[in-house]
């Protein structure tokens, strides 16, 4: 399985601003995912982030406002762009196995709590 | 359509009574993997357990155990007295193959268990 931290924990930020969270896997992977948890409600895929290439955004995601990063196969990086309160959520990253026995399973960082006053 | 429904919004037991917390799940693959994981206050997702569909066994960990059904399409989790440790919002989640040679992840919209001393 692969251990995953973020970075920030957590932020309280100004309306208007942006705030890069910072992803870091113990292993190489290929494929990392950029979750947003809203208050109270589950989790929606915000995009998917291949090393070398663009990132594949979800409907109703976009890269203008959500930009990321992908330099290395063990790093990711998720900026929120312009925030507005309604961006106040857990940001999580995330990683799948590819091989068995984890294959298909999902691993989670310990997300970013962002509050946006 | 691939889909995950945890009907149960909120759930509010004594501690020592027994819960059960249902999932039921759509999809068209004959291969797929259902999980639970545990999210308490503090944000994180815990892993609690992954299922293949060609494995119907039910499984029992603890206080813990899961009944698997395809006859019913349904993954349903039941924790054997309570303990107010175990209040948090509870997912089950569908992996199935996304036909890329990746797998695509379906998140319910969760259950918060609530446990009463």
């Amino acid at each position: 399985s692969a251990v995953i931290s973020q970075k920030p924990s957590r932020d309280i930020c100004q309306r208007g601003t942006s705030l890069t969270i910072q992803c870091q896997v113990d292993s190489q992977v290929t494929m990392m995912f950029w979750y947003r948890q809203q208050p109270g409600q589950s989790l929606t895929l915000i995009a998917t982030a291949n090393q070398g290439s663009e990132a594949t955004y979800e409907s109703g995601f976009v890269i203008d406002k959500f930009p990321i990063s992908r330099p290395n196969l063990t790093f990711s990086t998720l900026t929120v762009s312009n925030m507005s309160p309604e961006d106040s959520s857990i940001y999580l990253c995330s990683t799948r196995g590819a091989v068995l026995p984890t294959m298909g399973e999902q691993f989670f960082g310990p997300g970013t709590r962002l509050t946006v006053l | 359509a691939q889909k995950v429904t945890q009907a149960q919004t909120e759930i509010s037991v004594v501690e020592k009574e027994d819960v059960t917390l249902d999932c039921v799940y759509e999809t068209r693959d004959t291969t797929y993997y259902l999980f639970w994981y545990k999210q308490p206050p503090s944000g994180e997702l815990v892993f609690l357990i992954r299922r293949n569909s060609f494995d119907e066994q039910n499984e029992i960990s603890g206080r813990y155990s899961w009944n698997f059904q395809k006859s019913t399409s349904s993954f349903n989790f039941t924790i054997t007295a309570s303990q107010v440790v175990d209040s948090a919002v509870y997912f089950c989640a569908l992996s199935e193959p996304s036909g890329s040679g990746t797998y695509k992840y379906i998140f319910g919209t969760g259950t918060r268990l609530k446990v009463l001393a």
